[in-house]
């Protein structure tokens, strides 16, 4: 099993769409996990962090399963402007390792 | 507040010749730093990681090189380019609660 992994996408939504994407970790101590959204040619930032059973931003919700060792993102009446790649993240024990997963991309359409 | 700065933003470089890759932080003091390698279409790849002056972590053996001469630079380096050494290089630090924050990446393109 990969250490992260992502729905492979591409997530083709229309705009007002509630959409979700899930994340798999293997690294069952891992205590933070962070959402990142990277647009074409730049570079990442970050959009969520979840520590307990989840996190809610807005429009987006994170939520952390640790006994099935995934977090998902489910996102709200989508708009144009949440078109990019949405990255998982998880970091090691120590904050020294981080493993991004492949990432997973989304496209709003009008 | 933080910042974090990296240059340059393009270049492009033949095959065989070096590589000098600079990123700075502002508004923090001892950061963990980062260099990262996204090829065309791919995940993002951990190359080193430094947690203080002259400490270098390499997490994948290649022809890169990384140093850390300040507590706020982060170089990284190499003697000869490959092909495979394209990619858009990014330079990160992580605050507190691990939470990572990127420069803005310098895109490396090896003829």
């Amino acid at each position: 099993r990969k250490e992260v992994e992502q729905d492979p996408g591409p997530f083709n939504v229309p705009e007002g769409a509630t959409v979700a994407f899930n994340c798999t970790y293997s690294n069952s101590a891992s205590q933070s996990f962070f959402w990142y959204r990277q647009d074409c040619r730049k570079e990442p930032k970050l959009l969520m962090s979840v520590y307990s059973s989840g996190n809610e931003d807005g429009r987006f919700t994170a939520q952390l399963n640790r006994a099935s060792q995934y977090i998902s993102l489910l996102i709200r009446d989508s708009k144009l402007s949440d078109s990019a790649t949405y990255l998982c993240v998880v970091p090691d024990n120590y904050g020294q390792n981080f493993v991004f997963g492949p990432g997973t991309r989304l496209s709003v359409l009008p | 507040s933080q910042t974090i700065h990296q240059w340059p933003a393009t270049l492009v470089q033949p095959v065989g010749s070096p590589l000098s890759l600079e990123c700075t932080v502002e508004g923090t003091s001892n950061p963990n730093l980062y260099w990262y390698r996204q090829a065309a279409g791919r995940g993002l790849q951990l190359l080193f990681y430094s947690v203080g002056i002259g400490q270098i972590s390499s997490e994948v053996p290649q022809n890169l090189s990384a140093s850390r001469p300040q507590d706020r630079q982060f170089i990284l380096s190499s003697k000869k380019l490959l092909l495979s050494d394209s990619g858009f290089y990014l330079c990160a630090w992580t605050g507190e609660v691990y939470e990572q924050y990127f420069g803005p990446g310098t895109r490396l393109t090896v003829t």
